[in-house]
């Protein structure tokens, strides 16, 4: 299995308050992704990043930040939680995406605002 | 841009039938294009992927997919359902030239029935 860790596993947050969840590498890939998983909507693209400091926009990312000052870490900061946010979250990896290589995926973070 | 439809939200089949999962992509340049599985509260699994070369892909587990460049399709099958196969089973799409996303479907549910 890939080197990827996400935590926490669970969390139950209240409205409006700030979130952080966290995504820790061990295979040094270069890109990072951030996805959410709704039903009837597979997983959806927030964020990804290509390298230390470097990120950009995926479909869904009004309301969430992102960063990643070292190689091994990506986090999502969800600014100001609100009930549309409940959701699963993943977290991937990947080397060389526009090579064909392809992504690695963590056990995903179960998010849920109340 | 790159998009993925899966065609069924839901598909059953009985143990030891053919199962066939549709997916058609959109893709403005050549795709790389892959086929992930997930069991309840897991991440996904790569199941097969297809970047260049040969168009039928042999995946893990028996199922195969082929790639169709005239119908925009890489439709997923396997000879004879298991039980165990029942999963959620997503289509994605990435692509060369510097495209570093991976988009997709919104996913098939396969019950297997005995």
């Amino acid at each position: 299995d890939a080197g990827i860790t996400q935590s926490p596993r669970h969390k139950v947050t209240e409205t409006g308050t700030p979130v952080t969840l966290r995504c820790h590498q061990t295979e040094n890939h270069r890109y990072m992704y951030w996805y959410r998983q709704d039903p009837g909507h597979g997983l959806r693209l927030i964020h990804y990043s290509y390298g230390v400091k470097d990120t950009d926009k995926g479909e869904v990312s009004d309301g969430y930040s992102v960063s990643r000052s070292k190689t091994e870490d990506f986090l999502l900061t969800l600014e100001s939680a609100t009930s549309s946010q409940t959701s699963v979250y993943f977290c991937a990896i990947s080397e060389s995406p526009s090579s064909g290589t392809e992504a690695f995926f963590g056990q995903g973070t179960r998010l849920t605002v109340v | 841009a790159q998009s993925v439809t899966q065609l069924g939200s839901h598909v059953s089949v009985s143990e030891g039938a053919l199962v066939l999962l549709r997916c058609n992509y959109s893709s403005s340049v050549p795709p790389y294009l892959f086929w992930y599985v997930q069991y309840p509260n897991q991440g996904l699994q790569l199941l097969l992927k297809y970047t260049t070369g040969a168009t039928l892909v042999k995946g893990i587990n028996g199922f195969e997919a082929e790639f169709k460049k005239s119908e925009t399709s890489f439709h997923l099958t396997k000879p004879s359902a298991h039980m165990s196969d029942a999963a959620e089973y997503f289509c994605a799409v990435g692509a060369t030239g510097g495209y570093n996303k991976l988009i997709f479907g919104a996913g098939t549910r396969l019950a297997v029935h005995p």
